[in-house]
């Protein structure tokens, strides 16, 4: 399968426990995003990666969230110190270094903190 | 702010009827408008994009016709079949990075 892939695919954890995600890209996609999506709503932008370099960041992502893409392959979103309002589906997507391109998304991460 | 609707939150259509899902932005220098699928448990699946130097642009039994004077962004399904049952969230992005996605309409297709 050469798709975007999502691990894990679903997370529960308390509440103040910190979690990962990991998202691995199209090969060839050299552009990567972070959406979250709560239940009956689009998906929320939260953090675009260039190659290796973080460009964008939405106001959503707050200071207990972060996002690395190391070696500009996979990613990794962390959240810390989890709250019940973090409870959602951690989208992934990637696409190709062009203007408005077509984003190919993962299956998500669905996060459930109790 | 800037925000991305859709009209109608839940449309029901018979099998091989046309099927129309409809959208207003409000963002007029959004350039880059794109239609996607996503059914239950799944992440959302792209259909179809337009620019917006285009009004209109067709695909496999789906055409996309953009409205820049009143904002407007329609996907029409063609012999809508029950596989197209799912949610259809249109999305728009100025600068071609973070797409600002709409609340989503739901498809359904009855026999």
């Amino acid at each position: 399968d050469t798709g975007v892939s999502q691990d894990p695919r679903h997370k529960i954890t308390k509440r103040g426990q910190n979690v990962t995600f990991r998202c691995d890209p199209i090969s060839e996609h050299n552009r990567l995003y972070w959406y979250r999506q709560t239940l009956g709503q689009g998906p929320e932008f939260l953090t675009y990666f260039q190659n290796e370099a973080q460009l964008e960041k939405s106001r959503l992502l707050s200071d207990r969230f972060s996002a690395e893409r190391p070696k500009g392959s996979f990613s990794t979103l962390e959240i810390q110190r989890t709250e019940q309002g973090d409870s959602a589906m951690y989208l992934c997507a990637s696409s190709l270094d062009s203007y408005g391109g077509e984003q190919f998304f993962g299956p998500g991460t669905r996060l459930t903190v109790l | 702010g800037e925000s991305v609707g859709l009209h109608l939150p839940t449309l029901s259509v018979q099998e091989g009827d046309n099927s129309i899902i409809n959208c207003a932005y409000s963002n007029s220098a959004s350039d880059y408008f794109i239609w996607y699928k996503q059914e239950s448990g799944k992440g959302p699946q792209f259909i179809i994009d337009i620019r917006s130097n285009m009004d209109k642009r067709q695909g496999q039994r789906v055409t996309v016709l953009l409205n820049k004077t009143v904002k407007h962004l329609s996907l029409q399904i063609a012999a809508t079949q029950p596989g197209d049952s799912a949610v259809y969230f249109c999305a728009e992005s100025y600068g071609g990075y973070a797409l600002n996605f709409g609340k989503g309409t739901s498809l359904l297709v009855t026999p």
